[in-house]
């Protein structure tokens, strides 16, 4: 897996776009970069994942650099049920995402 | 549909003895996972099995044991618990080896 590196924490106001950042420099060509949340201590939840070109789902939106070596993942209207942490994750497939990290702890505030 | 049930969801043993984290998915997806969550902590794979009939290692799989029982069911047995064994379970499943995780709502676990 790519070692991913996430803030630990970041605030949003409701209704605000959220952008998480996630550092991924030594992801590999064919490393796919997932994104996940965990709210409370529910299981987490799959929110998108990308290779090389920026992706948008119903939830999300994913921008990639061009190098591959960041990502952000940007919730255009934060609301309070979006407070959650977020998992950065670089991996072939499922089956290599050894490690959820840190992430990031996400406060959306009225 | 339920998606991923997880039984059950709270347990306390003792140390030394032993149990089974039952996990069944009804999406009928060919992979399945099992994951450890420690308090404050990310999440990390213990077993995995790609498709019925195999399993694999994850990060962290000494203490564990697993069964892909069918295509529906991915058992977790300890036996022979121990305190670092206290943790949250989560099984996990996907439609293939690429294919994104669906997760259950875990199995809270304290070994005394």
């Amino acid at each position: 897996d790519a070692k991913t590196t996430q803030p630990p924490s970041m605030d949003c106001a409701e209704g605000r776009a959220a952008n998480l950042p996630c550092n991924h420099s030594t992801i590999s060509g064919n490393e796919y970069v997932y994104w996940y949340r965990q709210i409370h201590s529910q299981g987490p939840q799959y929110i998108i994942h990308g290779l090389k070109n920026n992706e948008t789902n119903e939830m999300a939106s994913l921008i990639i650099t061009e190098d591959r070596k960041s990502s952000t993942l940007i919730l255009p209207h934060a609301t309070l049920r979006d407070t959650a942490v977020y998992y950065c994750i670089g991996a072939h497939n499922a089956g290599n995402m050894l490690t959820f990290g840190g992430g990031t702890r996400l406060m959306v505030k009225p | 549909n339920a998606g991923v049930t997880q039984t059950p969801k709270f347990q306390v043993l003792k140390t030394g003895q032993s149990m089974t984290l039952q996990c069944a998915q009804d999406m009928n997806h060919n992979s399945m996972y099992w994951y450890r969550q420690d308090p404050g902590m990310g999440l990390r794979l213990i077993y995995y099995s790609a498709s019925e009939g195999t399993t694999d290692k994850g990060e962290v799989p000494n203490g564990y044991n697993v069964s892909r029982l069918n295509k529906r069911e991915f058992s977790l047995r300890l036996e022979s618990a121990a305190p670092s064994q206290t943790s949250v379970y989560f099984c996990a499943s996907s439609e293939s080896h690429r294919e994104k995780l669906f997760f259950g709502s875990g199995t809270q676990l304290s070994v005394l």
